[in-house]
């Protein structure tokens, strides 16, 4: 089955203890992004990643790091997570770079909450 | 930063009602993505609109792209307890490359039974 693959699914942590969220895709896509979700600030983009070894930060990316040594894997990183970072993380992946023509498809998230 | 504002931000509705989902901008979008989100789950891409003027229907769902390309609708016909979540507007702005993708803050639609 095609899909995107994010681990932990939920994820309790204090502040400043390092972590990472992993996501793998199956489909061979070369675009992978992360983003959070927050109430009334709706999706906002972390990081992207046009292809291995590639990475460009997107509207947020102040306190994260991400890595694309392989095409299938882009996992999030938290060197030192504070509590503005409790969110519901969503990675995305698509096979183009052209929006029109290649869907975003989504993990089912994981929702981090920092004390 | 091109902006994309959705209207209502919640949607409160009795099965068998109609209902229309606004997604509206003061920029042109090259393409405007409508995604449906439930419970625990991420975002599913419904509908791609490309053409201004472009009309897409999907069973009982009809979405519009405006024909300047600023702005989107969703209408529903007859909506069921299963249209029930949170539907995002996702447009490709025409400036910054195409690989951007804005998205709208969502409508949160209930479909009581």
């Amino acid at each position: 089955e095609a899909q995107v693959t994010q681990n932990p699914r939920y994820l309790i942590t204090v502040t400043g203890k390092k972590l990472t969220v992993t996501c793998s895709q199956n489909m061979n896509h070369e675009y992978m992004s992360w983003y959070r979700q927050d109430p009334g600030l709706g999706l906002r983009q972390i990081y992207y990643s046009m292809n291995v070894e590639v990475t460009d930060k997107g509207d947020v990316p102040e306190g994260y790091k991400v890595s694309r040594k392989e095409k299938r894997n882009f996992p999030l990183i938290l060197e030192s997570p504070s509590p503005n970072q409790t969110s519901l993380y969503f990675c995305a992946s698509r096979s183009g770079f052209r929006v029109y023509n290649s869907p975003l498809h989504f993990g089912n998230g994981t929702r981090l909450t920092v004390t | 930063t091109q902006l994309l504002e959705q209207s209502p931000q919640f949607l409160s509705i009795q099965e068998g009602e109609n209902l229309t989902v606004y997604c509206n901008s003061s920029s042109v979008f090259s393409s405007l993505q409508w995604y449906r989100q439930e419970p625990g789950e991420g975002p599913v891409l419904l509908v791609t609109v490309v053409t201004g003027g472009e009309v897409k229907k999907l069973k009982r769902l009809t979405f519009q792209f405006g024909d300047a390309r600023k702005d989107s609708s969703l209408h529903i016909t007859a909506a069921q307890p299963g249209d029930t979540g949170l539907y995002l507007c996702a447009g490709a702005p025409t400036q910054g490359g195409s690989e951007k993708l804005v998205f709208g803050k969502g409508t949160k639609l209930t479909v009581n039974p």
